[in-house]
């Protein structure tokens, strides 16, 4: 397997555009979760998907942010309008289940930096 | 709300010598996981530690968990230039959710 897939990579846009990054989880796995990554507040877990079904959203910033899973295989992160304070490096990551529950290992993609200006 | 703190948050040493690095909370967690990140990539799993006072090993790097579950620590001995790379300790909440700490930034220097 390829392992967890994200793109772009890097992203450049405007403050006040439409941001969307976009990540294909390993196959198989049914946990999807997306993080944003920054100097000051390390890593923190956005939103997480069980099944396609988003669980638990506490994480998500403002309503600026949307994220959607509509098949097993493609989930999507959306900014809307984006703003200078969302720079930073967006993480997905996918596992076969919660840690807590069969102690699998989340499998993380290798992000996409995001610089509004 | 369930925090890790992690320390030193850099440190820049010599190739051979020893390194520990902490992880704290005042909140109990259900394990613990440290994960080694390199620039330009996503995290990657090193261990997952479980039980109270479980130490695992991976070649030159001990890991360790407190008795309490509330804190963890990191040992590096006779640290190589290929071990420099950023270091996150993660406790598993009870809902399964990962808490990250935030970081210690490792350079080992030839």
């Amino acid at each position: 397997d390829a392992g967890v897939i994200q793109s772009p990579r890097h992203e450049v846009t405007e403050m006040g555009q439409e941001v969307t990054l976009r990540c294909k989880p390993i196959s198989g796995h049914d946990y999807l979760f997306w993080y944003r990554q920054t100097m000051m507040r390390g890593l923190e877990l956005l939103i997480y998907f069980n099944n396609n079904v988003p669980i638990d959203d506490s994480g998500m910033p403002e309503d600026r942010f949307s994220a959607k899973m509509p098949n097993a295989s493609f989930s999507t992160l959306k900014i809307q309008p984006s703003e200078p304070r969302d720079s930073a490096v967006y993480f997905c990551a996918s596992s076969s289940g919660l840690a807590g529950v069969a102690k699998n290992i989340q499998y993380f993609g290798a992000g996409t930096r995001l610089s509004v200006l | 709300t369930q925090l890790l703190e992690q320390s030193p948050q850099f440190l820049s040493i010599q190739e051979g010598e020893n390194l520990t690095v902490y992880c704290n909370s005042s909140s109990v967690f259900s394990s613990l996981q440290w994960y080694r990140q390199e620039p330009g990539e996503g995290p990657v799993l090193l261990v997952t530690v479980v039980t109270g006072g479980e130490v695992k090993k991976l070649k030159r790097l001990t890991f360790q968990f407190g008795d309490a579950r509330k804190d963890s620590s990191l040992h590096i001995t006779a640290a190589q230039p290929g071990d420099t790379g950023l270091y996150l300790c993660a406790g598993e909440a009870y809902t399964g959710k990962l808490i990250f700490g935030q970081g210690t930034t490792l350079q080992v220097k030839p």
